[in-house]
């Protein structure tokens, strides 16, 4: 079964505190995965894709085999990350997107 | 540049109406893809369209859902005889080239209510 699990529905933290927001997948195969952002009243973008190791924003996000995870990453978070970060894994035919539930992020001062 | 747009933005519906949700996609794009999002829950994909092809209408929960994209740029999605769990928001996104081609944004959404 595909599957992406986001433990978490609330994650609070203090300015310039670390960020690790959970993501675990069951896929068979070689995944291909994404973490997709919301700020409030804004659309949902992309933030980060794994195949490009890329840091957006100073997120960065390690694909864990082994653990089957693809947790996203912030050593020192700042206010305006504040937002719904989705986790979303590509199904097996290639065609879409599947989501987790979500987890927001709220950075306070 | 302007985005993908959905209108209309909100929707109230009575059970057993049929309602029609429209989705602009950026221009020239080739796939374009709906996603329900039901409230507190993450999107889930309904239909993906290359062009003018449906290729992919696995995620549509019944035969009470149809999409169309005729021309191969505006899609319809049309939902008849509403019941109240089909109350969600309706996400669309377009991308540039095939499937592969992973939407950067999603439009704004329609807010659909069924009462």
């Amino acid at each position: 079964a595909q599957r992406v699990t986001q433990p978490e529905k609330l994650l609070s933290v203090f300015k310039g505190a670390p960020v690790e927001l959970k993501c675990n997948y069951s896929y068979s195969g070689s995944p291909e995965l994404f973490w997709y952002v919301q700020y409030s009243r804004q659309r949902l973008q992309l933030l980060l894709r794994h195949i490009s190791r890329e840091s957006i924003k100073g997120f960065t996000a390690d694909l864990n085999k082994g653990e089957t995870s693809f947790h996203l990453k912030k050593p020192f978070a700042q206010e305006e990350d504040s937002a719904m970060y989705y986790c979303a894994l590509a199904n097996q035919a290639g065609t879409a997107l599947i989501f987790g539930k979500g987890t927001t992020l709220s950075v306070s001062s | 540049g302007a985005g993908v747009s959905q209108s209309p933005r909100y929707k109230v519906a009575k059970r057993g109406q049929d309602v029609a949700l429209r989705c602009d996609p950026i221009s020239g794009h080739v796939s374009l893809f709906w996603y329900q999002q039901a409230l507190g829950q993450g999107p889930e994909f309904l239909t993906y369209f290359q062009n003018e092809a449906q290729l992919d209408k696995s995620g549509l929960p019944s035969d009470r859902f149809f999409a169309e994209r005729p021309e191969g740029s505006v899609s319809t999605l049309k939902i008849q005889r509403t019941q109240q769990e089909d109350s969600a928001v309706y996400l669309c996104a377009s991308s540039l080239d095939d499937a592969a081609d992973r939407p950067r944004s999603f439009g704004p959404g329609t807010r659909l209510t069924v009462t």
